[in-house]
């Protein structure tokens, strides 16, 4: 149990270009969903913590108009980078955890490669 | 906020040698600490966790000690194996709240 998908795995882009990554939880339902951001040979990044229905609280330094997060429902949850470009290739990988639980389920991450 | 640091960086032990990853962590608060394995180009996957009122737990080859007062914990990897070469991360969390990672320690298992 507790499986989270993200989708795509990998995705290229041009610059100027708006990607949509989802993160799905597929056994459970996921009051809180957790995004983070990882370059090479580094530790994961919080960039912002979305609960269902309502606005993800977005970190310091994140620009919450170019990193839309959107929690629609209990299991699924969307980051769409808009207008990316080169510095915003990274590795974005999605965690879900279920409300009053300490644990979080990540999911297989994201590839993102602006050229 | 919660602070956590990680040693070593990068550890390389004979495969069938035991390996050692060791915490710490600032805030008293913390309650939960989850041990993730990372291998390249994949999301990290839960591999052992501890909460505070338990002092060790040990899951096969896999074992994480605690140490409340001093705000440490460890993970131990005993028989290793190529297999468990990878990136590992410790982490420690306040319920409900995000996680605190630590900076990732490099296994490689020599064969």
């Amino acid at each position: 149990g507790a499986v989270v998908s993200q989708h795509p795995s990998r995705v290229i882009c041009k610059s100027g270009t708006s990607v949509k990554i989802e993160c799905r939880s597929l056994d459970f339902q996921a009051t809180t969903m957790f995004w983070y951001r990882q370059f090479p040979k580094q530790s994961l990044m919080l960039m912002a913590t979305s609960n269902e229905g309502s606005k993800a609280t977005y970190e310091q330094g994140v620009e919450k108009d170019k990193f839309l997060i959107n929690h629609a429902s209990l299991t699924l949850s969307t980051l769409t980078v808009t207008s990316a470009h080169p510095e915003d290739s990274s590795f974005y990988i999605c965690s879900a955890a279920v409300r009053a639980s300490n644990e979080q389920f990540f999911g297989p991450g994201t590839r993102l490669t602006v050229l | 906020g919660e602070n956590v640091e990680q040693h070593p960086s990068t550890l390389s032990v004979q495969e069938g040698d035991s390996a050692v990853i060791k915490c710490t962590y600032s805030d008293s608060a913390s309650n939960y600490f989850p041990w993730y394995k990372q291998e390249l180009g994949k999301g990290p996957q839960l591999i052992i966790d501890i909460r505070s009122n338990v002092g060790e737990k040990k899951d096969q080859r896999i074992a994480v000690t605690l140490n409340k007062t001093a705000k440490h914990f460890s993970l131990h990897i005993t028989e290793t194996q190529p297999e468990d070469s990878a990136v590992y991360f410790c982490a420690a969390s306040i319920p409900g709240n995000q996680f605190y990672f630590g900076t990732g320690t490099s296994l490689t298992v020599i064969p």
